[in-house]
C-alpha cells in the first residue's frame, strides 16, 4: 500500500536553510503537497508539485521532487522563528481516492 | 484563496451523545472531501473519504456507524461521532477536494472532548 515517510524532527538556526525530506513508496501520486501545522490549529498549504514536475519554488520555498529515488524535499531558505511548526508531506493517490500524510516533521529554530 | 469553513472549532460534551461537525467550502465546490483525525502528538489519520451524493469510503479500522459522514452537496460535508465515549476524543480535520487543479484545503479543525 501506500506509506510516506518522514523524520520526525529538525533543528536549524535562525537564518539558515531547512531542508525537509519526504520519502514514499507509491508513485502514482499525481500531487505531492507540503503543509504547515502550527499549534493548535489545522493545516496551511505551502505549496505542492505536480508528480510530473522535478522542481517549483515560491518565495523562500523550494521544493523538490525525484521520482526515481521517490523523494521529495522541502527547502525553507533563511528560516525564522515563525517557520517553527510541523511539516507534513503528503501524497494525493487518486486512483485510490486518498491522500496519505507523512508522520510530520517537527522543525525548530535556534538562536 | 480558497476556504474551508469547520464548525464548531471546538465542542464539550457528555458520554453517550452524539456530536456533528460540519465542513463547508465557501469558494468552490468539492466533489471529494476527507475527514481525518489526529491523535496529541501524531499525524494525520484518514477516517474516510466522501464524494457528494455517494456513501462514503471507510479505511479499515474506522467504524461506519460510529463515524457517520454525510455528504449532501458540493459544498457541504458532516462527521457525526454517534454515542461519543472519551476514548473518540481528538481533533479532527475536514479537506476538500477543488475541482479541476485538485487542491486540497483544509479547515482549521474541530476538537473534540468527550467527558
Amino acid at each position: 500500500g501506500e506509506d510516506v515517510e518522514q523524520s520526525l524532527f529538525l533543528s536549524v538556526r535562525e537564518g539558515d536553510s531547512s531542508v525537509i525530506n519526504c520519502t514514499y513508496t507509491d508513485s502514482s501520486s499525481t500531487y505531492l503537497y507540503w503543509y504547515k501545522q502550527e499549534p493548535g490549529a489545522g493545516l496551511q498549504l505551502l505549496t505542492y508539485i505536480f508528480s510530473n514536475m522535478d522542481m517549483k519554488q515560491d518565495q523562500r520555498l523550494t521544493v523538490l521532487l525525484n521520482k526515481k529515488d521517490k523523494h521529495l524535499s522541502l527547502r525553507i531558505a533563511d528560516t525564522q522563528t515563525g517557520d517553527s511548526a510541523i511539516y507534513f508531506c503528503a501524497g494525493d493517490y487518486s486512483s485510490a481516492s486518498k491522500i496519505i500524510f507523512g508522520s510530520g516533521t517537527r522543525l525548530s529554530i535556534r538562536p | 484563496g480558497a476556504v474551508v469553513s469547520q464548525h464548531p472549532s471546538r465542542v464539550i460534551c457528555k458520554s453517550g451523545t452524539s456530536v456533528k461537525i460540519e465542513c463547508r467550502s465557501l469558494d468552490f465546490q468539492a466533489t471529494t472531501m476527507f475527514w481525518y483525525r489526529q491523535f496529541p502528538k501524531q499525524s494525520l489519520m484518514l477516517m474516510a473519504t466522501s464524494n457528494e451524493g455517494s456513501k462514503a469510503t471507510y479505511e479499515q479500522g474506522v467504524e461506519k456507524d460510529k463515524f457517520l459522514i454525510n455528504h449532501a452537496s458540493l459544498t457541504l460535508s458532516t462527521l457525526t461521532v454517534t454515542s461519543a465515549h472519551p476514548e473518540d476524543s481528538s481533533f479532527y480535520i475536514c479537506s476538500a477536494q477543488k475541482g479541476g487543479t485538485g487542491e486540497l484545503f483544509f479547515g482549521e479543525g474541530s476538537r473534540l472532548t468527550v467527558l
